[in-house]
């Protein structure tokens, strides 16, 4: 039974580029979140998915940042026109339902240079 | 929103010692906290949570206490191992989680 599974695992962008984060939940998972993590800090909620639907997405900043979940496929969280200030780790977790147990994934590094 | 505040930021340990982190939380709504373990380059691990309306759980060397009164929870680690060592984040709350600063444990061989 796989976990939450992310890629790319490193993602180096320019500045000014388009950077496109993947998350599969796990088997049977339908509820999505997405985190960043700064470097020496904790990690900080920025969207909570459901197929097809976002369900809040108070933490995300409201400019260049996206995200979806289809029907079919991964989640993806979109980052346009990067800036330096993006370079973070970014987690995605899963859960069987909400207020439920989240499992993470291995996370994607993003560097901007 | 919801603030959780964790202490301490570092922790060191002799093996075989205990060790205890302590978060606090602001918001009566939160009902659910787990706490996370994340080694270096990967990504946190569930070690253990609680519901709002249990004041203590167990699982081996790990258990996790609730005083929902008072808004604060703890996490102890007793009889501690080299590989005990890593980061420790609490998080509360419903849907999503609000995580604390963490706190870097290191067990002393």
């Amino acid at each position: 039974n796989a976990g939450v599974m992310q890629n790319p695992r490193h993602l180096v962008r320019r500045r000014g580029q388009e950077a496109r984060l993947r998350c599969s939940p796990m088997k049977g998972h339908s509820h999505v979140y997405w985190y960043r993590q700064l470097p020496e800090e904790g990690l900080k909620f920025m969207v909570y998915l459901q197929k097809e639907n976002i369900i809040d997405e108070s933490g995300m900043p409201k400019e260049r940042f996206s995200a979806e979940f289809p029907k079919e496929g991964p989640s993806i969280l979109r980052i346009q026109q990067v800036v330096r200030g993006d370079s973070a780790a970014y987690f995605c977790a899963s859960s069987l339902a909400d207020n439920n147990e989240q499992f993470f994934g291995p996370g994607t590094r993003l560097t901007v240079l | 929103g919801e603030n959780v505040e964790q202490h301490p930021s570092t922790l060191s340990v002799q093996e075989g010692d205990s060790a205890v982190i302590k978060c606090t939380y602001s918001d009566s709504a939160s009902n659910y906290f787990p706490w996370y373990k994340q080694e270096l380059g990967k990504g946190p691990q569930l070690i253990i949570d609680i519901r709002s309306n249990v004041g203590e759980k167990k699982d081996q060397r790990i258990a996790v206490t609730l005083n929902k009164t008072a808004k604060h929870f703890s996490l102890h680690i007793t009889e501690t191992q080299p590989e005990d060592s890593a980061v420790y984040f609490c998080a509360a709350g419903r849907n999503q989680f609000y995580f604390g600063t963490g706190t870097s444990l290191t067990v002393i061989p």
